[in-house]
């Protein structure tokens, strides 16, 4: 299966818990994405990188919440002290840069957070 | 105000029937459109784009308005298959996308 896979596909924690998420994007996409969506609502952007780079992070990517892509190819998504407001399916996705208006991103299968 | 609006619907449909979802975006500045789908404790996965002069994708039409700022998506001869949600989504800047929440479709036998 060459699309993109996620890790693990579903999480339970207790409050105050850290959990760590893990993405592979599709192997030649050096664009990653990660989206958090809760029931009833379209996904909404979190964070992106290019490469190794994180070139944008949204508001709601509070600061306990960090995302690495260490070496431009798996990403980590880290949420410190859960809170149960954090439960949603934390979906990450991949594009190839250089395709203008069509460039396409593809979505892993995601993870979904219960906190407790 | 939402980057992206839609109906939330439900949709509920006979099979074979003609089915249209509207979208509008807020920000002109919006530079690409799509549909994507979503089935249920799925991920989403990108139906079509929808270009300026409108396109088609077999029983699937796209139109895009941008003076009106108002995007729309036709399916023609529903089958049960396309129950699903359908999210319209636009891309502004560097590459996030915005989703709307999705309107849902049901096709009834």
């Amino acid at each position: 299966d060459t699309g993109v896979s996620q890790n693990p596909r579903h999480k339970i924690t207790k409050r105050g818990q850290n959990v760590t998420f893990r993405c592979d994007p599709i192997s030649e996409h050096n664009r990653l994405y990660w989206y958090r969506q809760t029931l009833g609502q379209g996904p909404e952007f979190l964070t992106y990188f290019q490469n190794e780079a994180q070139l944008e992070k949204s508001r709601l990517l509070s600061d306990r919440f960090s995302a690495e892509r260490p070496k431009g190819s798996f990403s980590t998504l880290e949420i410190q002290r859960t809170e149960q407001g954090d439960s949603a399916m934390y979906l990450c996705a991949s594009s190839l840069e250089g395709q203008g208006v069509l460039e396409t991103q593809y979505f892993g299968p995601g993870t979904r957070l219960l906190v407790l | 105000r939402k980057e992206v609006e839609q109906d939330p619907g439900p949709f509920n449909v006979p099979e074979g029937a003609t089915v249209a979802f509207n979208c509008t975006y807020s920000n002109s500045a919006s530079q690409s459109f799509f549909w994507y789908r979503q089935d249920c404790r799925k991920e989403p996965k990108l139906l079509m784009s929808v270009y300026s002069s409108g396109n088609e994708d077999g029983r699937f039409t796209a139109q895009l308005n941008r003076a009106s700022q108002y995007i729309s998506l036709l399916i023609r001869d529903s089958k049960l298959s396309d129950s699903a949600t359908y999210l319209c989504v636009v891309r502004r800047g560097a590459n996030n996308l915005f989703f709307g929440t999705g309107t849902r479709l049901t096709v009834i036998p």
